[in-house]
C-alpha cells in the first residue's frame, strides 16, 4: 500500500514570500490532517479535513495559512506571507476512521522543511 | 482547551535498562496513541489504548491507559540502541475528533 506522499521535501523561502505544500493521502482515507512540527515540539494540528469539509481548523493561523481539500482526496496548505516562526516541518497525515472513540491511526508522510530566511 | 503533558523531556539511559515515559492529560480522553518518531523521520504509529485501566504490550514496550482515562504511560524493558527515538503521546478528546499530542519523550541510549 502507498504511503501518504508530500512535497516538496524541502523549502527555503524569505519571509513576506509565499509557500505550498501539497499532500496525497493513502487511497480511500477519509480524514486528512495537516500538522506543523518545530524543531524539539510535539506535532501541532492546524487543519483536519474529513472528506473534503473542515473538521478543525482552530490552530490555523488564518490571517496567513489556508488549507483545502478538493474532491476529498488531495490537499494543499499555503502560506501567505511566510514570517520566521514559521519554519518547521509540515506533516500531512491520513486516517481512514471519521473520529470517535475508536478513530483508528494515522499515517504520516516524509513532511516538508521549510525554512524561511 | 485541551493539554497533554509528557514526562521527561529526555532520557539517556545505558543498553540493557529500562525506560518509561508518562502522559498527562488536562481532560477525560476517549482513547489515547502512542508514536514513534526516529531522528530525521516522522512520527510511526505504535499502539492505540481505549478503555479505562487498558494495558497492552508489544513484545519490550507495556501501554497503560489510566483509570480516569487521563493518564497514560510507555515502558520499555531492556532498552536496545534501535528503540533510539522520541515517542509522542497522542490524547483524543471526548468529542472525538480532536488528536493533541505531547511534546514528547527523547530516548538515547548507550551501548
Amino acid at each position: 500500500e502507498a504511503g501518504v506522499a508530500q512535497s516538496p521535501r524541502y523549502k527555503i523561502i524569505e519571509k513576506r514570500q509565499s509557500v505550498a505544500f501539497w499532500c496525497n493521502p493513502i487511497s480511500g482515507h477519509a480524514t486528512l490532517y495537516w500538522y506543523q512540527q518545530i524543531l524539539g515540539q510535539g506535532p501541532k494540528l492546524l487543519i483536519q479535513f474529513q472528506n473534503n469539509g473542515v473538521v478543525d481548523d482552530s490552530q490555523l493561523p488564518k490571517d496567513r495559512f489556508s488549507a483545502e481539500r478538493l474532491k476529498g482526496v488531495d490537499s494543499t496548505l499555503k502560506i501567505q506571507p511566510a514570517k520566521l516562526e514559521d519554519s518547521a516541518v509540515y506533516l500531512c497525515a491520513s486516517s481512514p476512521g471519521t473520529g470517535g472513540a475508536w478513530s483508528t491511526e494515522a499515517f504520516f508522510g516524509q513532511g516538508t522543511r521549510l525554512t524561511v530566511v | 482547551g485541551q493539554q497533554v503533558m509528557q514526562i521527561p523531556q529526555y532520557q539517556h539511559v545505558q543498553e540493557g535498562e529500562d525506560f518509561t515515559t508518562y502522559c498527562n492529560s488536562s481532560t477525560t480522553l476517549s482513547n489515547i496513541q502512542w508514536y514513534k518518531q526516529r531522528p530525521g523521520g516522522h512520527p510511526v504509529f505504535l499502539i492505540q489504548l481505549v478503555k479505562s485501566g487498558e494495558v497492552k504490550k508489544q513484545k519490550r514496550l507495556t501501554f497503560q491507559f489510566g483509570e480516569a482515562k487521563k493518564n497514560s504511560s510507555l515502558h520499555i524493558t531492556a532498552t536496545q540502541t534501535t528503540d533510539v527515538g522520541t515517542y509522542f503521546c497522542a490524547g483524543r478528546d471526548t468529542g472525538g475528533f480532536k488528536t493533541i499530542f505531547g511534546a514528547g519523550t527523547r530516548l538515547f541510549v548507550k551501548a
